[in-house]
Formats: structure tokens, sequence, C-alpha cells
């Protein structure tokens, strides 16, 4: 059972340029998260999404866009890469019932330089 | 509105001694509270849970935790610490009534555990 794979793992960026971090999950969750950390800090939530064709704006979504046409999938679009859009991204997915947790993939790690 | 507090932005201690990592939250409604652990490189991986069952939660690796409301705390304890304890720990908080699951986290805790 793979739970939450993201890739890339690792990658840089131009300023200007776009990419998208890939998520899927293989455990049927309907609510999946994206989120940011930078040096130091927790986590801060991006998007998120309660079912496919549903997404929502988290704490902190500016610069950024989802998608989510599956269950499966719930990718994470750059469109304009800047230099503060350097953190670890970490993608999670949770089932319905509220007492239960997330589970997180081991993140990709984005430099823009 | 919901926030989580750890109390020590780094923990040091020896090997086989207790760790105790603070946490304080604040929450409206009815909060499940959660412990993660992030290792190096890796993503976050849940220590233990409390979502208004039994106030004193035992997870893996033979951490536990104690909910009190009265003190609006959730602290984190070993008794003895190993060394593959050594990591980021993160306290979070999330509202039971909010349908979405959405986390609030604290800044994390750095648990080093010398020889």
């Amino acid at each position: 059972n793979a739970g939450v794979t993201q890739t890339p793992k690792f990658r840089i960026l131009k300023i200007g340029q776009s990419m998208t971090l890939q998520c899927t999950q293989d455990m049927n969750h309907n609510y999946m998260y994206w989120y940011r950390q930078d040096p130091g800090m927790g986590l801060k939530l991006i998007y998120y999404s309660v079912g496919a064709g549903i997404t929502d704006k988290g704490e902190v979504p500016n610069g950024y866009n989802v998608s989510r046409s599956t269950t499966e999938d719930f990718p994470l679009r750059l469109e304009l890469a800047a230099p503060s859009q350097t953190s670890v991204y970490f993608c999670a997915s949770r089932q319905v019932n509220s007492n239960q947790p997330q589970h997180f993939g081991d993140g990709t790690r984005l430099s823009i330089l | 509105a919901q926030s989580v507090t750890q109390l020590d932005s780094h923990v040091s201690v020896s090997e086989g001694t207790p760790v105790l990592l603070r946490c304080n939250y604040s929450s409206s409604y009815s909060p499940s509270l959660f412990w993660y652990v992030q290792h190096p490189n890796k993503g976050l991986q849940l220590l233990l849970k409390y979502t208004s069952a039994a106030t004193l939660v035992k997870g893996i690796n033979g951490f536990e935790a104690e909910f009190k409301k009265s003190e609006t705390s959730f602290h984190l304890t070993k008794p003895s610490a190993h060394m593959s304890d050594a990591a980021e720990y993160f306290c979070v908080v999330s509202d039971q009534r909010e349908g979405t699951g959405k986390l609030i986290f604290g800044q994390g805790t750095t648990l080093q555990v010398k020889p």
C-alpha cells in the first residue's frame, strides 16, 4: 500500500517558470490537502479538496492553483514561480470521518532562483 | 479561532532520560488534537491523537499525551528517550465540528537526544 505519493522529490525553478507538483493517493480518501513548510515553521494550508470536482482555498493560496478531477489525484500548480515560493510542499489525505488523521507524503523540496 | 502554541522550540535530553514536549491549544469547540513527528527529509508521521475519548492517549514508540481541558494543554511525554527519537515534533489541532478536517499546526519542537 503506497499511501500518499508526491513527485518530484526535488526541483529547482527559475523565477517566472511554471510547474505542477503531483500528488496521488491509493487509499480512496475523499479529502486531500496541500501544505507548505518554511524553515523553522509549522505547515500552512494552501488548498484543500473534499472530493472530486470540489476545491477550496486554505490559509496561503496566492500564487497557486489546484484541480481535482479524480479521487486519487490532487495536483498543485505554480504559474509564475517567485522566490517566496521556495519551500517544502506536502500533500496529505484523510478519510471523511472527522476524527481520522491525515496521511502525509514525503514532500517536494522546491527552490526558486 | 483555533491556535496552537508549542512552548519550546528546542529540547535537549540525554538518552534514557524522560522527554516532555509542551503544547497549549486554543479552540472554541471540541478539538481533535494530534502529535506528528518529522524526521529529516521525511514526511509527517502520526504519533497519537485525542478525539474526546480517554484523556490519556498512548501512541507509537512509547509516547503518550494527556489532554487537560482546564489547562488547555496536550503535552507529549516519553519515559526514556532513544537516539532514534531525535526529530521535529508538531502539535496539531482540528475542530471536530468543522467538516473539512483542516489542521492548525504549531511551530514545532526540535528534540535533540544526546548519547
